[in-house]
């Protein structure tokens, strides 16, 4: 079974702090780690992914295989940052099986920015 | 928009009704997903549908069916509606399956009274 943990339901920080959303997830195999972010009034939208490594609105997330975890980070936040952030997981493509579309998505963060 | 669309935007209805929500996805993707994202259970799948074939299945209820047509819009149908029913229903879709980026619509809300 593949399972996604998102402890914090609310976090608060200050503009210009660094703020890091946490995701801890359990799968068998090897997956793909997600994070999605839901602004207010818009729909979900990705964020990025593990695969492609890639930074997008100075937010950075690296797999930890052996923490089983898959932080979000951003060195200073903004208050346009403010939004709900979902870890999701899926299974590996290539591990085969019929479950490689599916993402099972954590609880979801609430992120605040205060001026 | 070229985007995911989905309609209605809001629902209202009473339990122990049936309703049908409506999925078009991009133009372009063959693969059709639908989430439920309520309060308690927060987001989870529901159920995945590839050229007009049920693809994955996740935590459905008997309740609820749903199908994608030839022309690759999908429906999904909730039926003998309880309270707990109540959530937004969202839709994404794909080009195909393994390895691509879900685009997600806007959702439908329910409020099942």
């Amino acid at each position: 079974a593949q399972r996604v943990t998102q402890p914090e339901k609310l976090l608060s920080v200050f503009k210009g702090a660094p703020v890091e959303l946490k995701c801890n997830y359990s799968y068998s195999g090897s997956p793909e780690l997600f994070w999605y972010v839901q602004y207010s009034r818009q729909r979900l939208q990705l964020l990025l992914r593990h695969i492609s490594r890639e930074s997008i609105k100075g937010f950075t997330a690296d797999l930890n295989k052996g923490e089983t975890s898959f932080h979000l980070k951003k060195p200073f936040a903004q208050e346009e940052d403010s939004a709900m952030y979902y870890c999701a997981l899926r299974p590996n493509p290539n591990a085969g099986g019929t479950s490689y579309g599916k993402l099972t998505f954590g609880q979801g963060t609430i992120l605040t920015v205060h001026p | 928009d070229s985007g995911v669309t989905q309609t209605p935007k809001h629902l209202i209805t009473a339990t122990g009704q049936r309703v049908t929500l409506r999925c078009s996805p991009r133009s372009g993707d063959l693969s059709v997903y639908w989430y439920q994202q309520s309060l308690d259970q927060g987001l989870q799948f529901l159920i995945q549908y590839y050229n007009g074939e049920e693809r994955a299945k996740g935590n459905i209820l008997e309740r609820f069916s749903a199908q994608q047509f030839p022309d690759l819009h999908s429906e999904l149908n909730l039926s003998s509606l309880e309270l707990g029913d109540s959530a937004l229903y969202f839709c994404a879709s794909s080009v195909y399956m393994e390895g691509d980026e879900q685009y997600f619509g806007p959702g439908t809300r329910l409020t099942v009274t």
